[in-house]
């Protein structure tokens, strides 16, 4: 079955720019999404189609591909983007939604 | 604005059975796709199952395959999850959520809040 590999965490400083990584092969094939999830919330999507961005979705989130690696950018952090980040795809090989384990984002 | 509304989940045996229901709002539900994503205590993202909007094509988690059930009433714009043969690692929050491009490069795009299904004995 598919997998997807993303950091358990990743830590930055206000303002300043933060990087996570999806990782999965031949992941260049396939469309990534992501979303964010605050504690005691429901997940949003943040992220759709590697780089599109949904409706109120700030502009500081970004997303890109390179690779077997797709990237989720946060310029500019902030206290409330602290929160769970999980990237997922559709594996038509299986047909089954994969989610990647998630990164926690914490903003020192 | 879209809004999903999950039943309440419940405590319920091990070998048991419970039914979660999604009621939708917002949107023209006959025209989406629909998922149910579930996360267990302090664990990550996993999918449970997806159901289209038009042949009503079905698809589930190997975790879940022959036990669970999606169905969805478009006259009640209401989506549905028949949970048989419970197991402790069932054990999550039942999120129910509309599908964008289904059986292509599907994804979540509005989310309920959310509903927690607990088995135990």
């Amino acid at each position: 079955s598919y997998v997807l590999t993303q950091p358990p965490s990743v830590s930055v400083a206000p303002g300043k720019t933060a990087k996570m990584t999806c990782g999965g092969n031949n992941i260049a094939r396939k469309s990534v999404h992501w979303y964010q999830q605050k504690p005691g919330q429901a997940p949003v999507l943040v992220i759709y189609y590697d780089r599109d961005r949904p409706s109120g979705s700030p502009e500081r989130f970004s997303g890109s591909k390179s690779g077997n690696t797709a990237t989720l950018t946060i310029s500019r952090v902030e206290a409330g983007d602290e929160a769970d980040y999980y990237c997922q795809v559709w594996d038509s090989s299986s047909d089954h939604v994969v989610f990647g384990g998630g990164t926690k984002l914490t903003v020192l | 604005e879209v809004r999903l509304v999950e039943s309440e989940g419940g405590l319920v045996q091990p070998g048991g059975s419970l039914r979660l229901s999604c009621a939708a709002s917002g949107l023209t539900f006959s025209g989406y796709a629909m998922g149910w994503v579930r996360q267990a205590p302090g664990k990550g993202l996993e999918w449970v199952s997806g159901i289209g909007s038009i042949q009503y094509t079905t698809y589930y988690a190997d975790s879940v395959k022959g036990r669970f059930t999606i169905s969805r009433d478009n006259s009640k714009n209401t989506l549905y999850l028949q949970m048989n043969s419970l197991r402790a690692d069932d054990t999550a929050m039942y999120y129910c959520a509309t599908v964008k491009d289904w059986l292509i490069n599907t994804y979540f795009d509005s989310w309920g809040q959310g509903t927690l299904v607990t088995v135990s004995s």
